[in-house]
């Protein structure tokens, strides 16, 4: 499958630990997205990259999240001292070029914060 | 960002055509209309998009009212299959054509 991929598809944590979510995206896409979706609402954007600069942050990336790109491969995503309000799913996405392509999204990752 | 509304949910019947709805009346002429949907635990997958005409692909058309200010998503034989949250956005022609979504129109299908 040469998808999207997002590594792990769940996570459990307690209260003020830190995690690491891993998206991989389509090969050849340059750019990569990150959303966070809430049950009963639709995905909010965070942050997206194009190659391995990060362009934009939303202001709902409160210090205590911080996304890399290194290499302008796959990406990650870390939150530092959860909260419970950081549960959520954590959705990535990718696409080709530098005008509007379509998005092609992974499964997501889902954070549990006790 | 330009703001949509969707019905919360609709109801259809499998091999029927189903007409989704979208009203953006604030729409700028640079803004494209998207549609996602996401099917159940599932991150959302990219259905059609258009500028000011209709537009048809394998798996829908999008019906552009004349004025921009309405579109409309168009199954034209809905399966089980199409269950799932529809979402209209609007996407500027900007540099980073991040999605804005809201809560959708939840499809459900009937057999």
């Amino acid at each position: 499958d040469t998808g999207v991929s997002q590594d792990p598809r769940h996570k459990i944590t307690k209260r003020g630990q830190n995690v690491t979510f891993r998206c991989d995206p389509i090969s050849e896409h340059n750019r990569l997205y990150w959303y966070r979706q809430t049950l009963g609402q639709g995905p909010e954007f965070l942050t997206y990259f194009q190659n391995e600069a990060q362009l934009e942050k939303s202001r709902l990336l409160s210090d205590r999240f911080s996304a890399e790109r290194p290499k302008g491969s796959f990406s990650t995503l870390e939150i530092q001292r959860t909260e419970q309000g950081d549960s959520a799913m954590y959705l990535c996405a990718s696409s080709l070029g530098d005008s509007y392509n379509e998005q092609f999204f992974g499964p997501g990752t889902r954070l549990t914060v006790l | 960002d330009a703001k949509t509304t969707q019905p919360n949910s609709m109801e259809s019947n499998e091999e029927e055509p189903v007409h989704l709805p979208c009203n953006h009346s604030t729409i700028s002429g640079t803004d494209y209309i998207h549609w996602y949907r996401q099917l159940p635990s599932q991150g959302p997958e990219y259905v059609i998009h258009g500028l000011t005409s209709n537009v048809n692909n394998r798996m829908a058309s999008l019906a552009i009212a004349e004025d921009r200010k309405s579109s409309t998503l168009i199954l034209h034989r809905a399966t089980l299959r199409d269950a799932a949250v529809y979402y209209c956005i609007l996407g500027s022609g900007g540099s980073n054509y991040k999605l804005t979504f809201g809560k959708g129109t939840l499809l459900t299908v009937n057999p």
